[in-house]
């Protein structure tokens, strides 16, 4: 099962301009981690966000984590039309020793030049 | 480094087919997971290795889908028989042993006809 929702679906923006994607969880999680996916290819990892943390940055990302709302967002800052992809939400619930993740249904980001 | 490395990148069948793929994961990474990818959704984990011995395969449809790692390196995923739903890319991901970052390849994009 989808343990994350993206908001929006899917976003259009200029380039230049900010874009900033939400997701929201519904267990208890120990980290939140963003992944990137441009067609065609696989899943990059681009930040992970510890459940004791509320906020990082990494380059243009910047990320906030409200384990209260159950909610992430991602923020990419100054976008570049190599920035159009796929951004997936992924949760590790740490329901037992193992590691895994639970992958969102991501939001689609298209940026025009 | 080299990736994770998946083949075939393409592959058409006709329903009721047998299909295999293949992942070679990182060196060194003892943790390998399959995902299914449907198109317009998140990747959902089939199974998930630890060196040979699977840790969770509670979302793999057993009674069609089989996996191996033999001798914790390479993998292999099977269907048979496929099924039209089964369409979809599949991804192969590896992590370090106890790590929280999963590395993905390419992926296999399926298509059952």
């Amino acid at each position: 099962s989808q343990q994350g929702e993206e908001d929006p679906q899917a976003l259009s923006i200029q380039e230049g301009e900010n874009a900033t994607m939400n997701c929201s969880y519904k267990t208890s999680i120990n980290n939140l981690q963003w992944y990137r996916q441009n067609s065609g290819r696989g899943l990059v990892h681009l930040i992970l966000i510890r459940s004791n943390e509320r906020e990082k940055h990494s380059g243009r990302l910047r990320v906030t984590l409200d384990t209260s709302k159950k909610s992430s967002s991602l923020l990419i800052t100054a976008s570049r039309a190599a920035d159009t992809a796929s951004y997936f939400c992924a949760t590790d619930p740490r329901m037992d020793s193992s590691y895994k993740l639970i992958f969102g249904s991501g939001t689609r980001l298209l940026v025009r030049p | 480094e080299a990736g994770v490395a998946q083949s075939p990148r393409y592959k058409i069948i006709e329903k009721r087919q047998s299909v295999a793929f293949w992942c070679n994961p990182i060196s060194g990474h003892a943790t390998l997971y399959w995902y299914q990818q449907i198109l317009g959704q998140g990747p959902k984990l089939l199974i998930q290795f630890q060196n040979n011995g699977v840790v969770d395969d509670s979302q793999l449809p057993k009674d069609r889908f089989s996996a191996e790692r033999l001798k914790g390196v390479d993998s292999t995923l099977k269907i048979q028989p496929a099924k039209l739903e089964d369409s979809a890319v599949y991804l192969c991901a590896s992590s370090l042993e106890g790590g929280e970052t999963q590395y993905f390849g390419p992926g296999t994009r399926l298509l059952v006809l």
